[in-house]
């Protein structure tokens, strides 16, 4: 079957880094992405990983490692407005359809 | 960037009538746009493709007949949920895929629509 697999919670300090881990068991893949999402909001993109490697956007990482099926999402400097739900989805085939993980709350505390 | 919107943004209705829920794509042209549901607390979960000039593609479990998909043109979807009950309420989220960007993968959500069945 198909699975997609993020921790539930997680809980940093303002200024720290956290790390989300995502691993996913898919038939095929067409890429990995990552989405915040704030409460009562719709997912906002954050990054798109195809390939392996890391792809970096100003405060905010992903990492992809296909043969491992496992992908992480890198927040540094970590701000209040930081806190959401992060959402990671798989592409699994070529006509679009993503499949979401459950999110990951991160939790910011001054 | 690209602009997905949808109306309305909330709409509260009575048990047994049907509710329309619009998803454009503002400033590009989408072939396939994609409606997900949302309880609290939960993740997105897809219940459709559409597809523009065909028939929807739906998700295991759900009911074509009650969860009705339209995709007229190119930049429009439309949603409607048929005799809606109280189960039905949800956060209801479309997205589209930008045409002629397969490599860019970026799929561009809307708002959102709060539906609540009385």
């Amino acid at each position: 079957g198909q699975n997609i697999d993020q921790p539930t919670e997680m809980t940093a300090t303002e200024g720290a880094i956290v790390q989300i881990n995502c691993t996913y068991q898919t038939s095929g893949f067409n890429g990995l992405f990552w989405y915040q999402q704030h409460a009562g909001e719709a997912p906002t993109f954050l990054s798109y990983n195809v390939l392996d490697g890391l792809e970096e956007k100003g405060r905010f990482s992903s990492f992809l490692s296909r043969s491992k099926g496992y992908s992480y999402l890198l927040l540094k400097e970590l701000q209040m407005k930081d806190s959401a739900s992060y959402l990671c989805a798989v592409r699994g085939d070529s006509w679009g359809k993503l499949q979401f993980g459950a999110g990951t709350q991160v939790v910011v505390t001054p | 960037g690209a602009v997905v919107s949808q109306h309305p943004s909330r709409v509260i209705c009575k048990s047994g009538t049907s509710v329309k829920i619009e998803c454009r794509s503002l400033d590009f042209q989408a072939t396939t746009m994609f409606w997900y549901r949302q309880f609290p607390k939960q993740s997105l979960m897809l219940m459709a493709t559409s597809n523009e000039g065909s028939k929807a593609t739906y998700e295991q479990g759900v009911e074509k007949d009650k969860f009705l998909i339209n995709h007229a043109s190119l930049t429009l979807s439309t949603l409607t949920v048929t005799s809606a009950h109280p189960e039905d309420s949800s956060f209801y989220i479309c997205s589209a895929d930008r045409l002629g960007e397969p490599s860019t993968d970026t799929q561009y959500f809307g708002p959102g629509t709060r539906l609540t069945v009385l």
